[in-house]
Protein backbone atom coordinates (compact mmCIF):
# COMPACT_ATOMS: atom_id res chain seq x y z
CA UNK A 1 0.00 0.00 0.00
CA UNK A 2 1.23 3.67 -0.94
CA UNK A 3 1.73 5.80 2.13
CA UNK A 4 0.76 9.03 3.64
CA UNK A 5 3.02 11.05 6.09
CA UNK A 6 1.35 13.49 8.18
CA UNK A 7 2.28 15.40 11.17
CA UNK A 8 1.89 14.31 14.70
CA UNK A 9 -0.22 17.38 15.36
CA UNK A 10 -1.38 21.21 14.81
CA UNK A 11 -2.81 24.12 16.10
CA UNK A 12 -5.55 26.79 14.77
CA UNK A 13 -6.94 30.00 16.24
CA UNK A 14 -10.83 29.46 16.05
CA UNK A 15 -12.09 31.33 12.85
CA UNK A 16 -8.73 31.14 11.18
CA UNK A 17 -7.72 29.02 8.10
CA UNK A 18 -6.41 25.40 9.11
CA UNK A 19 -4.15 23.47 6.24
CA UNK A 20 -3.45 19.90 6.95
CA UNK A 21 -0.37 18.82 4.86
CA UNK A 22 -0.21 14.96 3.38
CA UNK A 23 3.01 13.98 1.45
CA UNK A 24 2.39 10.81 -0.23
CA UNK A 25 5.03 10.38 -3.13
CA UNK A 26 4.69 6.82 -3.93
CA UNK A 27 1.03 7.45 -4.95
CA UNK A 28 0.19 5.56 -8.14
CA UNK A 29 -1.79 7.02 -10.85
CA UNK A 30 -5.07 5.77 -9.96
CA UNK A 31 -4.72 6.29 -6.17
CA UNK A 32 -7.82 8.35 -4.59
CA UNK A 33 -6.89 10.51 -2.14
CA UNK A 34 -9.17 10.58 0.70
CA UNK A 35 -9.81 12.57 4.25
CA UNK A 36 -11.36 11.62 7.38
CA UNK A 37 -11.68 12.90 10.61
CA UNK A 38 -12.28 11.36 13.70
CA UNK A 39 -13.78 13.19 16.34
CA UNK A 40 -13.10 12.28 20.60
CA UNK A 41 -15.03 9.37 21.36
CA UNK A 42 -15.99 9.05 17.47
CA UNK A 43 -16.25 6.86 14.84
CA UNK A 44 -14.26 8.67 11.93
CA UNK A 45 -16.33 10.87 9.33
CA UNK A 46 -15.53 11.01 5.75
CA UNK A 47 -14.16 14.50 4.92
CA UNK A 48 -13.38 14.66 1.45
CA UNK A 49 -11.61 12.94 -1.70
CA UNK A 50 -10.17 13.27 -4.92
CA UNK A 51 -7.73 12.20 -7.73
CA UNK A 52 -6.40 14.91 -9.11
CA UNK A 53 -8.61 17.96 -9.09
CA UNK A 54 -8.93 20.15 -6.21
CA UNK A 55 -12.18 19.69 -4.43
CA UNK A 56 -14.60 21.13 -2.42
CA UNK A 57 -17.12 20.85 -0.31
CA UNK A 58 -19.46 21.84 2.53
CA UNK A 59 -17.04 20.42 4.86
CA UNK A 60 -13.62 21.80 3.30
CA UNK A 61 -11.45 21.59 0.10
CA UNK A 62 -8.49 20.00 -1.21
CA UNK A 63 -5.95 20.85 -2.51
CA UNK A 64 -4.08 18.33 -4.74
CA UNK A 65 -0.73 19.11 -6.01
CA UNK A 66 -0.14 19.20 -9.86
CA UNK A 67 2.50 15.67 -9.46
CA UNK A 68 -0.07 14.57 -7.10
CA UNK A 69 2.90 13.67 -4.14
CA UNK A 70 1.21 16.05 -1.42
CA UNK A 71 -2.02 17.34 -0.60
CA UNK A 72 -3.79 19.94 1.62
CA UNK A 73 -7.23 19.78 3.55
CA UNK A 74 -8.17 23.27 3.86
CA UNK A 75 -10.73 23.89 6.69
CA UNK A 76 -11.55 27.64 6.12
CA UNK A 77 -12.94 28.84 9.30
CA UNK A 78 -11.64 26.18 11.87
CA UNK A 79 -14.39 26.10 15.31
CA UNK A 80 -14.05 24.44 18.22
CA UNK A 81 -15.56 21.23 16.85
CA UNK A 82 -13.14 20.81 14.07
CA UNK A 83 -10.98 19.34 16.84
CA UNK A 84 -10.35 15.92 15.67
CA UNK A 85 -7.80 13.66 14.43
CA UNK A 86 -7.39 14.05 10.54
CA UNK A 87 -6.39 11.13 8.41
CA UNK A 88 -5.69 11.30 4.85
CA UNK A 89 -5.39 7.75 3.24
CA UNK A 90 -5.07 6.83 -0.25
CA UNK A 91 -7.15 4.05 -1.84
CA UNK A 92 -7.44 2.93 -5.24
CA UNK A 93 -10.88 3.40 -5.84
CA UNK A 94 -13.45 6.56 -4.78
CA UNK A 95 -16.19 3.89 -4.04
CA UNK A 96 -17.18 0.80 -1.83
CA UNK A 97 -15.25 -2.77 -1.70
CA UNK A 98 -11.60 -1.45 -0.50
CA UNK A 99 -10.58 -1.24 2.92
CA UNK A 100 -8.96 2.19 4.40
CA UNK A 101 -5.49 1.87 6.06
CA UNK A 102 -5.39 4.23 8.76
CA UNK A 103 -2.29 5.98 9.90
CA UNK A 104 -1.66 7.57 12.98
CA UNK A 105 -3.13 10.94 11.57
CA UNK A 106 -2.77 14.79 12.68
CA UNK A 107 -4.33 15.31 16.00
CA UNK A 108 -5.97 19.24 14.73
CA UNK A 109 -6.01 21.37 18.07
CA UNK A 110 -8.30 24.43 18.18
CA UNK A 111 -7.68 27.14 20.15
CA UNK A 112 -10.95 29.10 21.60
CA UNK B 1 -28.54 12.77 7.20
CA UNK B 2 -28.79 9.01 7.28
CA UNK B 3 -26.59 7.04 9.97
CA UNK B 4 -24.72 3.45 10.72
CA UNK B 5 -26.18 2.24 14.30
CA UNK B 6 -24.48 0.16 16.06
CA UNK B 7 -25.52 -1.48 19.46
CA UNK B 8 -25.02 -1.85 22.03
CA UNK B 9 -23.07 1.38 22.83
CA UNK B 10 -21.05 -0.49 25.25
CA UNK B 11 -20.58 -4.54 26.03
CA UNK B 12 -18.59 -5.76 29.24
CA UNK B 13 -18.29 -9.53 28.96
CA UNK B 14 -16.12 -11.94 30.55
CA UNK B 15 -12.83 -13.90 28.80
CA UNK B 16 -14.07 -17.07 26.75
CA UNK B 17 -17.91 -15.56 26.55
CA UNK B 18 -19.44 -15.04 22.96
CA UNK B 19 -20.33 -11.84 22.18
CA UNK B 20 -22.43 -10.59 18.92
CA UNK B 21 -21.91 -6.67 18.20
CA UNK B 22 -24.80 -5.31 16.02
CA UNK B 23 -24.78 -2.93 13.24
CA UNK B 24 -27.64 -1.62 11.01
CA UNK B 25 -26.11 -0.29 8.05
CA UNK B 26 -27.37 2.94 5.63
CA UNK B 27 -30.67 1.13 3.97
CA UNK B 28 -29.26 2.00 0.21
CA UNK B 29 -25.58 0.64 0.79
CA UNK B 30 -23.86 -2.25 -0.27
CA UNK B 31 -20.38 -2.84 1.17
CA UNK B 32 -20.10 -3.30 4.74
CA UNK B 33 -17.31 -3.22 7.39
CA UNK B 34 -15.61 -3.64 10.80
CA UNK B 35 -12.97 -2.16 11.84
CA UNK B 36 -11.97 -1.81 15.49
CA UNK B 37 -9.56 0.39 17.08
CA UNK B 38 -7.52 -0.28 20.53
CA UNK B 39 -7.03 2.46 22.65
CA UNK B 40 -4.57 4.62 22.08
CA UNK B 41 -3.90 2.46 18.69
CA UNK B 42 -4.77 2.93 15.40
CA UNK B 43 -8.15 2.37 13.13
CA UNK B 44 -7.61 -1.76 11.82
CA UNK B 45 -9.85 -2.93 8.88
CA UNK B 46 -11.41 -6.11 10.51
CA UNK B 47 -12.97 -7.47 7.07
CA UNK B 48 -15.63 -6.32 4.34
CA UNK B 49 -18.73 -7.90 3.44
CA UNK B 50 -20.75 -7.52 -0.22
CA UNK B 51 -23.17 -9.84 -1.43
CA UNK B 52 -23.45 -12.38 1.84
CA UNK B 53 -19.63 -12.97 1.43
CA UNK B 54 -16.77 -11.68 2.97
CA UNK B 55 -14.90 -9.34 0.24
CA UNK B 56 -11.30 -9.73 2.28
CA UNK B 57 -10.39 -9.73 5.79
CA UNK B 58 -7.47 -9.20 7.99
CA UNK B 59 -4.94 -11.32 9.42
CA UNK B 60 -6.89 -9.97 13.03
CA UNK B 61 -10.08 -11.50 11.68
CA UNK B 62 -9.47 -15.14 12.39
CA UNK B 63 -11.30 -18.53 13.12
CA UNK B 64 -13.08 -16.59 16.40
CA UNK B 65 -14.82 -14.24 14.10
CA UNK B 66 -17.67 -14.05 11.79
CA UNK B 67 -19.97 -12.06 10.20
CA UNK B 68 -23.67 -12.08 9.04
CA UNK B 69 -26.26 -10.25 7.42
CA UNK B 70 -29.12 -12.46 8.60
CA UNK B 71 -32.19 -10.51 7.57
CA UNK B 72 -31.37 -7.62 4.76
CA UNK B 73 -30.61 -4.85 7.45
CA UNK B 74 -28.64 -5.73 10.17
CA UNK B 75 -24.77 -6.46 9.75
CA UNK B 76 -23.14 -8.68 12.88
CA UNK B 77 -19.60 -9.05 14.31
CA UNK B 78 -19.58 -12.35 16.48
CA UNK B 79 -16.53 -13.00 18.63
CA UNK B 80 -16.76 -16.78 19.10
CA UNK B 81 -14.30 -16.88 22.67
CA UNK B 82 -13.74 -13.71 23.28
CA UNK B 83 -10.22 -12.65 24.83
CA UNK B 84 -8.55 -9.79 27.05
CA UNK B 85 -6.62 -8.47 23.64
CA UNK B 86 -10.10 -7.80 21.95
CA UNK B 87 -10.70 -5.24 23.95
CA UNK B 88 -11.55 -2.23 21.86
CA UNK B 89 -13.88 0.24 20.37
CA UNK B 90 -15.25 -1.54 16.93
CA UNK B 91 -16.89 0.57 14.57
CA UNK B 92 -19.39 -1.03 11.37
CA UNK B 93 -19.06 1.10 8.26
CA UNK B 94 -21.14 0.94 4.93
CA UNK B 95 -20.27 2.74 1.71
CA UNK B 96 -22.26 2.68 -1.36
CA UNK B 97 -21.18 0.76 -4.87
CA UNK B 98 -22.07 3.99 -7.60
CA UNK B 99 -18.46 5.22 -9.29
CA UNK B 100 -18.04 8.83 -8.70
CA UNK B 101 -20.21 8.94 -5.20
CA UNK B 102 -19.34 11.61 -2.72
CA UNK B 103 -19.95 10.48 0.37
CA UNK B 104 -17.13 8.01 1.51
CA UNK B 105 -17.55 5.54 3.80
CA UNK B 106 -19.90 6.11 6.93
CA UNK B 107 -18.62 4.49 10.02
CA UNK B 108 -21.30 4.13 13.29
CA UNK B 109 -20.60 5.74 16.24
CA UNK B 110 -19.06 2.17 17.63
CA UNK B 111 -19.23 -0.53 20.48
CA UNK B 112 -16.67 -0.71 23.04
CA UNK B 113 -16.07 -4.02 23.94
CA UNK B 114 -14.20 -4.90 27.68
CA UNK B 115 -13.58 -8.09 28.53
CA UNK B 116 -12.47 -8.72 31.73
Amino acid sequence: DAKTTQPNSMESNEEEPVHLPCNHSTISGTDYIHWYRQLPSQGPEYVIHGLTSNVNNRMASLAIAEDRKSSTLILHRATLRDAAVYYCILSRTNFGNEKLTFGTGTRLTIIP
Amino acid sequence: EPEVTQTPSHQVTQMGQEVILRCVPISNHLYFYWYRQILGQKVEFLVSFYNNEISEKSEIFDDQFSVERPDGSNFTLKIRSTKLEDSAMYFCASSEAVTGNNYGYTFGSGTRLTVV
